[in-house]
């Protein structure tokens, strides 16, 4: 089955560490998206990817980091640098810069920073 | 500075209630008007909008746009339970292929 996957499905972090999300798609996406929700604010874009190895930040990239060796994979690492990384984060994909009609989420990961 | 306006944040009806919910915009390199459904985890994609007066419809659920205006509006007839989550709506834009999202109306469906 096609689809996006994320992992871990909760995160649990000491303040002070980084920590990575995975984010690994087989739809053959040129596009990927990272996204954090907040309650009551929405989706916020964090940093997108329209192909490999090039990436833009978003409108929330302070603390943030990614990487894109791959087409499959947008890692997404928090870094301590990151001052409320507690939330819900959403990975998403779509087929082609400028042309996708839709984008594709995955499950999420819940970051818990204690 | 691009944004999506939702209306209202949140809202408690009953079953067989109908719903409209709002969703106006100010975004530049307009493409399209995408509507979400999220339950528990990830939104799940309902409508696309591309044009002006055309309304799309899936089931109860029933959506349009106005380009003129820049506003959609998100219809749900005869409500269930299962209706219950948060409705996103969401601006894509010709550049980049970025999509701007709103707050979210959060409705509840009571029996």
């Amino acid at each position: 089955d096609g689809g996006i996957t994320q992992s871990p499905k909760y995160l649990f972090r000491k303040e002070g560490q980084n920590v990575t999300l995975s984010c690994e798609q087989n739809l053959n996406h040129d596009a990927m998206y990272w996204y954090r929700q907040d309650p009551g604010q929405g989706l916020r874009l964090i940093y997108y990817s329209q192909i490999v190895n090039d990436f833009q930040k978003g409108d929330i990239a302070e603390g943030y980091s990614v990487s894109r060796e791959k087409k499959e994979s947008f890692p997404l690492t928090v870094t301590s640098a990151q001052k409320n990384p507690t939330a819900f984060y959403l990975c998403a994909s779509s087929s082609a810069a400028g042309v996708s009609n839709e984008q594709f989420f995955g499950p999420g990961t819940r970051l818990t920073v204690l | 500075e691009d944004k999506v306006v939702q209306s209202p944040l949140s809202l408690v009806v009953h079953e067989g209630d109908t719903v409209t919910l709002n969703c106006s915009y100010e975004v530049t390199n307009f493409r399209s008007l995408l509507w979400y459904k999220q339950e528990k985890k990830a939104p799940t994609f309902l409508f696309m909008l591309t044009s002006s007066g055309i309304e799309k419809k899936s089931g109860r659920l029933s959506s349009i746009l106005d380009k003129k205006e820049l506003f959609s509006i998100l219809n749900i007839t005869a409500t269930q339970t299962g209706d219950s989550a948060i409705y996103l709506c969401a601006v894509l834009k010709t550049s980049y292929d970025k999509v701007i999202f709103g707050p979210g109306t959060s409705l509840s469906v009571i029996p």
